[in-house]
């Protein structure tokens, strides 16, 4: 099956700085990647939805200012997490999917603490 | 938000027994997808079932859906401690493939 990569794995970072995480389909081009949160014991929240070339699609009650959101080709998707604060600590996730394809593919998640 | 709801939320069995969890839903879909996360990691598509079809097999698995009650049920027969995970149904309501998910079912499977 279709392969995504998401780096990295875990990060721990100091409240106040930004945090990037990345989003890779390593042998197949994404015409959209999802972005989601997840709390522990929780389902899944979708985030933002992003295409290639344009800005992305945030749901509501998702500040775009503080979650940036790039989709600078078609293979990798980037989410930062501007002036990150603890409450921002969480399970983040992305998937990508090939178009006319409906399953999606899902990286390994990002565990990310803020202290 | 979420659109799909899940039960039961926890369950626990016997390696060899069946594993049974539903997914209710209140808007109409193009498609429901079932999918599993082990603890800490991505999730892995399991079976898709289109908003024509009523069942469908995969290996162990057997899921059903009933578009008049809303409703979807997934079955993991003969379940082995490896099938320990969360199961998550996710539904397709928009053309975009934008998955809504349930709040999860966590099966564990004591040898």
């Amino acid at each position: 099956g279709a392969v995504v990569s998401q780096h990295p794995s875990r990060v721990i970072c100091k409240s106040g700085t930004s945090v990037k995480i990345e989003c890779r389909s390593l042998d197949f081009q994404a015409t959209t990647m999802f972005w989601y949160r997840q709390f522990p014991k929780q389902s899944l929240m979708l985030m933002a939805t992003s295409n290639e070339g344009s800005k992305a699609t945030y749901e509501q009650g998702v500040e775009k200012d503080k979650f940036l959101i790039n989709h600078a080709s078609l293979t990798l998707s980037t989410l930062t997490v501007t002036s990150a604060h603890p409450e921002d600590s969480s399970f983040y996730i992305c998937s990508a999917r090939i178009d006319r394809v409906i399953e999606a593919f899902f990286g390994q998640g990002t565990r990310l603490t803020v202290v | 938000s979420q659109q799909g709801e899940e039960d039961p939320q926890a369950l626990s069995i016997q390696e060899g027994e069946n594993a049974t969890m539903n997914c209710s839903y209140k808007t109409s879909i193009n498609n429901l997808q079932w999918y599993r996360q082990n603890s800490g990691r991505g999730l892995v598509h399991l079976i898709l079932i289109r908003s024509n079809e009523r069942e469908k097999h995969s290996g162990r698995l057997r899921v059903t859906l009933d578009t008049s009650k809303k409703s979807s049920s997934l079955l993991i027969t003969a379940s082995r401690a490896a099938d320990t995970a969360s199961y998550f149904c996710a539904l397709t309501t928009d053309s975009w493939g934008k998955l809504q998910f349930g709040a999860g079912t966590q099966v564990v499977v004591t040898p």
